[in-house]
């Protein structure tokens, strides 16, 4: 299994603000996940993170609001711009290792006030 | 379409007994893969068990079994002796071999009652 570190666990920020979320995994990972879940619903893919690419962002999310960074293997940050309440939500990363199972950091749970 | 279907939203279980939460698949790919994963109040989606589509014998792993159904398109999950510690969301997701996104279910809401 990989083991995965998020920072900050969480945080309640201003609107207007921005968030950088760190994911940091113990392991080299080719594709790293980045998920948003809002609450009581289940998880959304907001972006996948290739190193050495740019991040492909599924639809209804898109770079100037979520970039991505994701600077080596084992790490990639996820910056939540311009927030305002509706983006209150657990923000997760996950990876998938050879064997094809799907593991995921504890989460960033983020309030925008 | 892909769809995962979980149609029990809560459930109360007796400590100590068995439980299955249910899960339907929809999907045309003949390769796939089929997770559970737990979600306790602090947030953290905790990964439990896998099965691949391929796979003859269902997974296993401790407490947690996956009764996969392949014809019937179900892959549910059995926790045996269940615990306080198990109350939790319980998430089913699927992913094709397409794609590589998860599908997720929408989730059950499992209180143990001691």
């Amino acid at each position: 299994s990989a083991v995965i570190s998020q920072k900050p666990s969480r945080d309640i920020c201003q609107r207007g603000t921005s968030l950088t979320i760190q994911c940091q995994v113990d392991s080299q990972v080719t594709m790293m996940f980045w998920y948003r879940q809002q609450p009581g619903q289940s998880l959304t893919l907001i972006a996948t993170a290739n190193q050495g690419s740019e991040a492909t962002y599924e639809s209804g999310f898109v770079i100037d609001k979520f970039p991505i960074s994701r600077p080596n293997l084992t790490f990639s940050t996820l910056t939540v711009s311009n927030m305002s309440p509706e983006d209150s939500s657990i923000y997760l990363c996950s990876v998938s290792n050879a064997r094809d199972e799907q593991y995921f950091g504890p989460g960033t749970r983020l309030t925008v006030t | 379409a892909q769809k995962i279907t979980q149609t029990q939203p809560g459930m109360f279980v007796q400590e100590k007994e068995a439980v299955t939460l249910d899960c339907t698949y929809d999907t045309s790919d003949q390769s796939y893969g089929l997770f559970w994963y737990k979600q306790p109040s602090s947030g953290e989606m905790i990964f439990l068990i896998y099965q691949g589509s391929y796979d003859e014998q269902n997974a296993t792993e401790g407490r947690y079994s996956l009764n996969f159904q392949k014809a019937r398109k179900s892959a549910n999950l059995v926790i045996s002796a269940s615990q306080l510690g198990d109350s939790a969301m319980y998430f089913c997701a699927m992913r094709v071999e397409s794609n590589y996104q998860l599908i997720w279910g929408a989730g059950t809401k499992l209180i143990i009652k001691p």
